[in-house]
């Protein structure tokens, strides 16, 4: 069946740190994966997401790698500050067809990252 | 502009009570999924409406039901609730103009 996994359940990490949460999927038709932070009693909230067709995405201090080879996800965070503490998941989503946005997201079950300052 | 809305935020039942939960999407999703997420465990996929239709559906039982309305708000009904039901619900909404899913902020059913 489907699943998503994560390597390291806990992060613990200095302000003004680079910090790198990992995800293995094992669902080779995954098209869409999307990585989402998630704060005490709040829903998911989107951070970045990224197509099968690609292998790197940035955003605003943040990087998604996508390695289809070893079906493997990452989120890396540059310059760590204390208001990025939380949950964070991946996702996939195996049904994602072009701008259409259909079917389940699968997620893992989360790294909780905590930022000392 | 409000982003998804769901209601009541809590929510105490009895074993064997029916509850409605309601939510309401983004403006201008027409597409609306509902997740379970249990304390300390990723959300899993109940269903997701479209059109007023279910599309697809996770591996939840019947006891599991939902309904989408005209204007694209959604709600979820479960029947004959177990302590195993107590959990944060989230609905996502989203639109095939716009990548991504937003989710609500929940609503935390505990069954007594």
């Amino acid at each position: 069946g489907e699943s998503v996994g994560l390597h390291l359940p806990t992060l613990s990490v200095q302000e003004g740190d680079n910090s790198i949460i990992n995800c293995a999927y094992s669902n080779s038709a995954s098209d869409y994966f999307i990585w989402y932070k998630q704060e005490s009693g709040k829903g998911p909230q989107f951070i970045i997401d990224i197509r099968s067709n690609m292998d790197k995405r940035q955003g605003q201090r943040v990087t998604v790698l996508l390695n289809k080879t070893v079906k493997h996800l990452s989120l890396q965070i540059a310059a760590t500050q204390p208001g990025d503490s939380a949950v964070y998941f991946c996702a996939e989503n195996p049904s994602y067809a072009g701008g259409t946005s259909y079917g389940k997201l699968t997620f893992g079950q989360g790294t909780i990252l905590t930022v000392h300052p | 502009d409000a982003g998804v809305t769901q209601s009541p935020t809590h929510l105490i039942k009895t074993r064997g009570q029916q509850v409605t939960l309601r939510c309401s999407p983004k403006s201008g999703h027409d597409t609306v999924s509902w997740y379970q997420q249990a304390l300390g465990q990723g959300p899993q996929f109940i269903f997701q409406y479209y059109e007023e239709e279910e599309r697809q559906r996770g591996n939840f039982p019947d006891r599991f039901s939902g309904h989408q309305f005209p204007n694209y708000s959604s709600e979820l009904n479960v029947n004959a609730l177990l302590l195993g039901d107590s959990a944060l619900y989230l609905c996502a909404s989203s639109s095939p103009f716009e990548s991504g899913y937003t989710f609500g902020s929940g609503t935390r059913l505990t069954v007594v």
